[in-house]
C-alpha cells in the first residue's frame, strides 16, 4: 500500500527565503508525482506534474524534482513571497491505479513580511 | 474556460437526511475523480469515473454512498443517511484522461448536524 509523507507538517519562513518541502513515498512503482497547492477553504491548484521518467520540472519560481528509486521528491520554493502562503500537498499515482492520487498530508507554509 | 463546478459549497444536513454533490467537469473533460479530505487529515479518493462508468470504487464507503456520471450532467456523489461521520469537504476533480494533470473543484463543505 503506497504511503506519502511530506516533511515539515509546517514551516514558516520571512519573504525572501529559498525554501525546500520534502515528500517521500513508500513504492517506488509510480506513475507520475503531482505537487498542489490548497488555501483555506479552497480547492487545489495544480503546480507541477513530473512523469516517472522525469527528474525535475520547473515553472517560474517553482523547480520540483523527482527520485523515483529512493522514493523522494522535492519542491523548490525560490525567493518566496507573502503569496505562496498556503498548504502544499504531494501526491502519487501508481502504475495501474487508474490515475488515483495518494496524497501526502501537506505541508502548511507561512511567508511573513 | 470555466474549471471544474462543483455544488453547492456549502451543504448542512440533519441526521439521517440525504446529501447530493454535483460535480460538472471542465469542458472536454470525461474523466471524475471523487475525494473526501476530513479535518486534519489528507485527501483520500474516493470514486473515479467516466461518462456512464464507474471505473474504480475501492475507497467508497460499502454502504450509504454512492456515485454516478451520467451520459449528460454533472457527476453526483449521493450519501443516504448522512451521519456526523461524513462531515467532510468532498472535492471533485477531472481530466482529459488517464494519468493526465487532475484539476480541481473548490470543494463541497458538508457538515452533518
Amino acid at each position: 500500500k503506497q504511503e506519502v509523507t511530506q516533511i515539515p507538517a509546517a514551516l514558516s519562513v520571512p519573504e525572501g527565503e529559498n525554501l525546500v518541502l520534502n515528500c517521500s513515498f513508500t513504492d517506488s512503482a509510480i506513475y507520475n508525482l503531482q505537487w498542489f497547492r490548497q488555501d483555506p477553504g479552497k480547492g487545489l491548484t495544480s503546480l507541477l506534474l513530473i512523469q516517472s521518467s522525469q527528474r525535475e520540472q520547473t515553472s517560474g519560481r517553482l523547480n520540483a524534482s523527482l527520485d523515483k528509486s529512493s522514493g523522494r521528491s522535492t519542491l523548490y520554493i525560490a525567493a518566496s513571497q507573502p503569496g505562496d502562503s498556503a498548504t502544499y500537498l504531494c501526491a502519487v499515482i501508481n502504475t495501474g491505479t487508474a490515475s488515483k492520487l495518494t496524497f501526502g498530508t501537506g505541508t502548511r507554509l507561512q511567508v511573513t513580511l | 474556460n470555466a474549471g471544474v463546478m462543483q455544488n453547492p459549497r456549502h451543504l448542512v444536513r440533519r441526521r439521517g437526511q440525504e446529501a447530493r454533490l454535483r460535480c460538472s467537469p471542465m469542458k472536454g473533460h470525461s474523466h471524475v475523480y471523487w475525494y473526501r479530505q476530513l479535518p486534519e487529515e489528507g485527501l483520500k479518493f474516493m470514486v473515479y469515473l467516466q461518462k456512464e462508468n464507474i471505473i474504480d470504487e475501492s475507497g467508497m464507503p460499502k454502504e450509504r454512498f454512492s456515485a454516478e456520471f451520467p451520459k449528460e450532467g454533472p457527476s453526483i456523489l449521493r450519501i443516504q443517511q448522512v451521519v456526523r461521520g461524513d462531515s467532510a469537504a468532498y472535492f471533485c476533480a477531472s481530466s482529459p484522461g488517464q494519468g493526465e494533470k487532475l484539476f480541481f473543484g473548490s470543494g463541497t463543505q458538508l457538515s452533518v448536524l
